[in-house]
C-alpha cells in the first residue's frame, strides 16, 4: 500500500498570498497518477486536480498541480477567500487507492 | 447536474451489517460508462476508499475491507449500495459515495456523507 504524508499539516496565510501545499509518497506513484480535492464545511469534496497537473473542468487557474515520482505539490496562485478549506491528495496508480491525511489552509 | 445522495441507519451494533445506499439523481447510473465509489473517514482520519463498481456489476474493493464488504448496483432504482459485515467501534466513520472520473480512480462528485456510528 502507498501511503501518503501531506505537509504541513496547517497553513496560515492571507487572502491574497500564495499556497504551497506538498504530497509524498512512500514509493513511487504509477503514471503520476496523482489527485487533489477540496473539502469545505457543509460542502461535498471537490476534486481540483488529476494526473497530478490536469485541472478538473472548472477549476480556476490559481489551482496547479506539479511533481512526479514520489513528490508532489499543489500551489494556489493566490488565495481567495472561498480557498480557506482542506485539501486532500489522493493516488491512483496503485490498488488499494489511497490518500493523504490532508492540509489545512486557514486565515 | 448530478446528485448523489448516501442514505441509511446513523447507528450500528456491533457485530451486525452497515447498510447504506447512494441515491442517484438527475443522471442514469447507467450510462456513461463510470465507476461508483465508497469512500469512509473514521473520526479525526484521513480518507479510506472502499470499493468500486461499474453498473454492470463488476467490482473491486480494498483488500483491508475485502472480506467484509459487498458493493452491488440497482440500476432500476438508480442507486447502489454498500453492506459491510461484522462491524466494530473500528467502522464508525463518515461514509460518502461518489462517481468516478470517466476511465480514471480519480473521484469527480461526491455525495455530502452520512455519519454511522458502530455502538451497542
Amino acid at each position: 500500500e502507498i501511503v501518503l504524508t501531506q505537509s504541513p499539516g496547517t497553513l496560515s496565510l492571507s487572502p491574497g498570498e500564495r499556497a504551497t501545499l506538498s504530497c509524498r509518497a512512500s514509493q513511487s506513484i504509477s503514471n503520476n497518477y496523482l489527485a487533489w480535492y477540496q473539502q469545505k464545511p457543509g460542502q461535498t469534496h471537490r476534486l481540483l486536480i488529476y494526473a497530478a497537473t490536469s485541472r478538473a473542468t472548472g477549476i480556476p487557474d490559481r489551482f496547479s498541480g506539479s511533481g512526479s515520482g514520489t513528490g508532489f505539490t499543489l500551489t494556489i496562485s493566490r488565495l481567495e477567500p472561498e480557498d480557506f478549506a482542506v485539501y486532500y491528495c489522493q493516488q491512483y496508480g496503485t490498488t488499494p487507492l489511497t490518500f493523504g491525511p490532508g492540509t489545512k489552509v486557514e486565515i | 447536474q448530478l446528485h448523489l445522495q448516501e442514505s441509511g441507519p446513523g447507528l450500528v451494533r456491533p457485530s451486525e451489517t452497515l447498510s447504506l445506499n447512494c441515491i442517484v439523481s438527475g443522471g442514469s447510473i447507467s450510462s456513461g460508462g463510470y465507476y461508483w465509489v465508497w469512500i469512509r473517514q473514521p473520526p479525526g482520519k484521513g480518507l479510506e476508499w472502499i470499493g468500486s463498481i461499474y453498473y454492470s456489476g463488476a467490482t473491486y474493493y480494498n483488500p483491508s475491507l475485502n472480506s467484509r464488504v459487498t458493493i452491488s448496483v440497482e440500476t432500476t432504482k438508480n442507486q447502489f449500495s454498500l453492506n459491510l459485515r461484522s462491524v466494530t467501534a473500528a467502522d464508525t466513520a463518515v461514509y460518502y459515495c461518489a462517481r468516478h472520473l470517466q476511465g480514471s480512480d480519480v473521484f469527480e462528485i461526491w455525495g455530502q456523507g452520512t455519519k454511522v456510528t458502530v455502538s451497542s
